[in-house]
């Protein structure tokens, strides 16, 4: 169990064209879905924190207008990345977690590669 | 400011050898270390650690956590070319660290682990 899916898994995408990556907990429901951004050689970076029903809170240096977050269900979060640029390129991945009685786990998806030209 | 250190970097290695890969850090509201293994897309789960001193062992692999002088490690014995990867240590912070959502991580830059024939 405790499966994530993104997808799509890998787009290229004009520069001031919008790309939405969708972020889905298959076998669990997910109260809270993490984004995370890697560049090559580089650690994981956490974007933003999604929680179901309300609104993102966004880490400091992330811009909340151009990374739109949507947590529209408990299996389901969105990210849209608004007018992209070159710079935005990178390994987008998110994960869900799951509500136990014990210490909390998160669930990686396997990452959505974006390109933009 | 919070902050989980992996050392080292970059290690080479041959097949059979034995390897320990080091985590430290300084989190406020520690909750738990984790361990991940990143091939070429998102991270795998390894091992979740809370308690002191407890090891905890999967095949070849091993962690420990050492809560009064804030590190752990991670054993790679009788090490294999699939073992290659970046390995990736995680610190979870519990709510209120710095206003962000419960269980969110921080993670170290990871190590690089390559395993020759």
């Amino acid at each position: 169990g405790a499966v994530v899916s993104q997808h799509p898994s890998w787009v290229i995408c004009k520069s001031g064209t919008s790309v939405k990556i969708e972020c889905r907990s298959l076998d669990f429901q997910a109260t809270t879905m993490f984004w995370y951004r890697q560049f090559p050689k580089q650690s994981l970076m956490l974007m933003a924190t999604s929680n179901e029903g309300s609104k993102a809170t966004y880490e400091q240096g992330v811009e909340k207008d151009k990374f739109l977050i949507n947590h529209a269900s408990l299996t389901l979060s969105t990210l849209t990345v608004t007018s992209a640029h070159p710079e935005d390129s990178s390994f987008y991945i998110c994960s869900a977690q799951r509500n136990r009685a014990g210490p909390y786990e998160q669930y990686f998806g396997p990452g959505t590669r974006l390109t933009v030209t | 400011e919070d902050k989980v250190v992996q050392s080292p970097l970059s290690l080479v290695v041959h097949e059979g050898d034995t390897v320990t890969l080091n985590c430290s850090y300084e989190v406020t509201n520690f909750r738990s270390l984790l361990w991940y293994k990143q091939e070429k897309k998102a991270p795998t789960f390894l091992f979740m650690l809370t308690s002191s001193g407890i090891e905890k062992k999967s095949g070849r692999l091993s962690s420990i956590l050492d809560k009064k002088e804030l590190f752990s490690i991670l054993n790679i014995t009788a090490t294999q070319t699939g073992d290659s990867a970046v390995y990736l240590c995680a610190v979870k912070r519990g709510v209120g660290s710095y206003g962000g959502s419960q269980g969110n991580l921080i993670f170290g830059k990871g190590t690089k682990l390559s395993v020759k024939p």
